[in-house]
């Protein structure tokens, strides 16, 4: 099955304690990002992946970090979290080139920053 | 900069019932629209994808319309059944590979 996995789904964490959020996906797609979604803001997009190595900012990249070493994996990375980094966050990832670019989402990870 | 907007913000209908959900983007210059459907604790679900030179797409009882010239786009659902009840999101690609800029979303409440 075509999918797009986060892990963990759900974060209760510390101001100042980095962590890691996995994202992964199985459709041997080139284009990665990671979105974050706020009431009243929508979802705006943090960093996006056009492939291996290839990493670049999007609206809102302050506070994280992202690597991509491989294709299918595209980490997001708080090393230092602070309480205005609550919220739910979206991998998604798509075929670049193809026909119609239909954007996959992973099923979210909610973060509570304490 | 791109700017979507989703009217209504919220609706409740009675089952059965035809509905058009309205999405307005403020820059014409798009490579594809996309709706969305967002279903509280799950991720978002991709329904119909419009490309730019394109004036409508159909899946089952959706069908959703791309006025670029515009900058609208409405996503039509017939026959309402409660399992539509979800968000819907609208968002808007302007190249290649660029950002998705999405809409706050309409969220539908059909009831039975």
């Amino acid at each position: 099955e075509a999918q797009v996995t986060q892990n963990p789904r759900y974060l209760i964490t510390v101001t100042g304690k980095k962590l890691t959020v996995t994202c992964s996906q199985n459709m041997n797609h080139e284009y990665m990002s990671w979105y974050r979604q706020d009431p009243g803001l929508g979802l705006r997009q943090i960093y996006y992946s056009m492939n291996v190595e290839v990493t670049d900012k999007g609206d809102v990249p302050e506070g994280y970090k992202v690597s991509r070493k491989e294709k299918r994996n595209f980490p997001l990375i708080l090393e230092s979290p602070s309480p205005n980094q609550t919220s739910l966050y979206f991998c998604a990832s798509t075929e670049l080139g193809s026909q119609q670019e239909t954007q996959y989402f992973g099923p979210g990870t909610r973060l509570l920053v304490l | 900069k791109q700017e979507v907007t989703q009217i209504p913000a919220a609706l409740s209908v009675p089952e059965g019932e035809n509905l058009v959900l309205n999405c307005s983007f403020t820059d014409s210059a798009i490579y594809n629209l996309q709706w969305f459907r967002q279903d509280p604790g799950k991720g978002l679900t991709s329904l119909l994808l419009i490309q730019s030179s394109q004036r409508e797409q159909t899946s089952g009882r959706l069908n959703a319309s791309l006025d670029k010239s515009s900058g609208r786009s409405t996503l039509y659902i017939a026959a309402s059944q409660p399992g539509d009840s979800a968000t819907y999101l609208c968002a808007v690609s302007e190249t290649s590979g660029s950002r998705l800029t999405f809409g706050e979303g309409t969220q539908l409440t059909v009831n039975p």
